[in-house]
């Protein structure tokens, strides 16, 4: 069972760039690790997901180092809109199994004006 | 397309009293799961399904049956509800268990048991 660990809150102001990190030391060979976020009242959103070094999208950058025992989530200048729960999840991708639904507590993001 | 939509958006039930959720795709995706989240805290899983006709317990699966009669629906049932399973319920959808795309989640429902 690959365990994530994630800090439970972090504040940051319009215009930032936030760094969300998450720990995962026991990662296996053929796990990914995938980020969604969520805004109250609503289900989770896929933000982005990456094996190994970097991976971007339009909305969010993830930084996983060479050993890959950690993972940075990367929003770049938020807005009072980014203001929501992020999780963290790692899991293998090739096969079928519930470990990479395990979803935690995730990290309260709150955006200050 | 209106992807994962879950019927109802609220309800409220007595102790005992029976229910059931259902959560529609319309993405033919093959796998379906439920989650519950309470306030608070992360979502965990009940069941999920991978394809027509399947089911499978997940974290959290005792006092709920589900059933997957058609690929694009699966549902969620409380033969005799408690107090301790006020919570929200999400469904998802997702192609392949772990594909690039991940899972699709529906609004919720938030149930309250009285």
């Amino acid at each position: 069972l690959a365990k994530t660990t994630q800090p439970i809150s972090m504040d940051s102001y319009e215009g930032q760039e936030v760094n969300i990190t998450c720990s995962h030391n026991n990662i296996a060979t053929n796990d990914y690790i995938t980020w969604y976020q969520q805004f109250p009242s609503q289900g989770p959103r896929f933000i982005i997901q990456g094996y190994k070094t970097k991976v971007t999208n339009e909305v969010a950058s993830l930084f996983i180092p060479a050993d890959r025992k950690s993972s940075t989530l990367s929003l770049p200048r938020v807005s009072l809109s980014d203001t929501a729960v992020y999780y963290c999840l790692v899991g293998d991708m090739g096969a079928y199994n519930t470990d990479k639904l395990i979803f935690g507590t995730g990290t309260r993001l709150q955006v200050f004006p | 397309n209106a992807g994962v939509t879950q019927t109802p958006k609220f309800r409220v039930l007595k102790t005992g009293q029976s229910m059931t959720l259902l959560c529609a795709q319309d993405m033919n995706h093959e796998y379906m799961y439920w989650y519950r989240q309470d306030p608070g805290m992360g979502l965990r899983l009940i069941h999920y399904s991978v394809g027509e006709g399947t089911t499978a317990k997940g974290e959290v699966p005792d006092g709920y049956n589900v059933s997957r009669l058609k690929k694009q629906n699966f549902l969620l049932g409380l033969e005799s509800a408690a107090p301790s399973q006020t919570s929200v319920y999400f469904c998802a959808s997702s192609t392949i268990a772990g594909e690039r795309d991940t899972q699709y989640f529906g609004p919720g429902t938030r149930l309250t048991v009285l």
